[in-house]
């Protein structure tokens, strides 16, 4: 079957830390993988799109890997402040459809 | 506003009413999806539109939801004879390109919270 997993356990680390969160799928064929982040009763916001043919996109403090052998995707926050606690959501975006399919999201939170 | 708006915020409702959800896009996108959010789940999707027409309403879970978009902007979400399984907060995202998540992101709203007794 096809399957999106996230970590369901919350991430709690120290401020400072590097944040690494883990999206893995299966009987998938993504064109693109997307990641949002989530405020409690907020709607998803977009952080970063990688593309199937890249291996790492960066973005300030964030940083995206995707490996389509593994059937992975890491999502890192570095120098983590207490400000990027928030569900972070993986997407995939298949070849034959223009709908984002969402993973369950992890909850990080980090502490000061 | 510059972003996608929701309304109602909120909505509690009984078990057989009928609710309307609404969602105003951001000018000028042209797809605009539905999603379904459960307590502790991420977004499922539900529908999508390019334009006026759905492209895609493989997610509605059964004939009691329906959607339009009438004039290709603002959509409504109806869902006839409410059940207590209903209960989730519906989000709206639109999508400024032709090709809808291949184009980028999504832009969503803050959803609306149905509640139904």
């Amino acid at each position: 079957s096809q399957k999106i997993e996230q970590n369901s356990e919350a991430l709690n680390i120290q401020e400072g830390k590097t944040a690494t969160l883990t999206c893995n799928y299966t009987n998938y064929s993504p064109a693109y993988l997307q990641w949002y982040r989530q405020d409690p009763g907020r709607g998803p916001v977009f952080l970063l799109l990688i593309r199937e043919n890249e291996k790492e996109k960066r973005k300030e403090r964030l940083k995206v890997t995707f490996d389509t052998t593994l059937k992975q995707s890491l999502f890192h926050i570095t120098a983590s402040q207490p400000a990027d606690s928030a569900t972070y959501l993986c997407a995939l975006d298949l070849y034959n459809t223009d709908k984002l399919i969402f993973g369950t999201g992890t909850r990080l939170q980090v502490f000061p | 506003g510059a972003g996608v708006s929701q309304t109602p915020s909120n909505k509690v409702t009984e078990k057989g009413k009928y609710v309307e959800l609404r969602c105003d896009p951001i000018s000028g996108h042209t797809a605009l999806y539905w999603y379904r959010q459960s307590l502790g789940q991420g977004p499922e999707f539900l529908i999508y539109f390019q334009g006026t027409g759905a492209a895609d309403d493989s997610g509605l879970p059964n004939d009691r939801f329906f959607a339009v978009r009438p004039e290709g902007s603002v959509s409504t979400l109806k869902i006839q004879r409410t059940e207590r399984g209903d209960s989730a907060v519906y989000l709206c995202a639109s999508s400024p390109g032709t090709s809808g998540g291949k184009s980028g992101e999504l832009f969503f709203g803050e959803g609306s919270r149905l509640t139904v007794l």
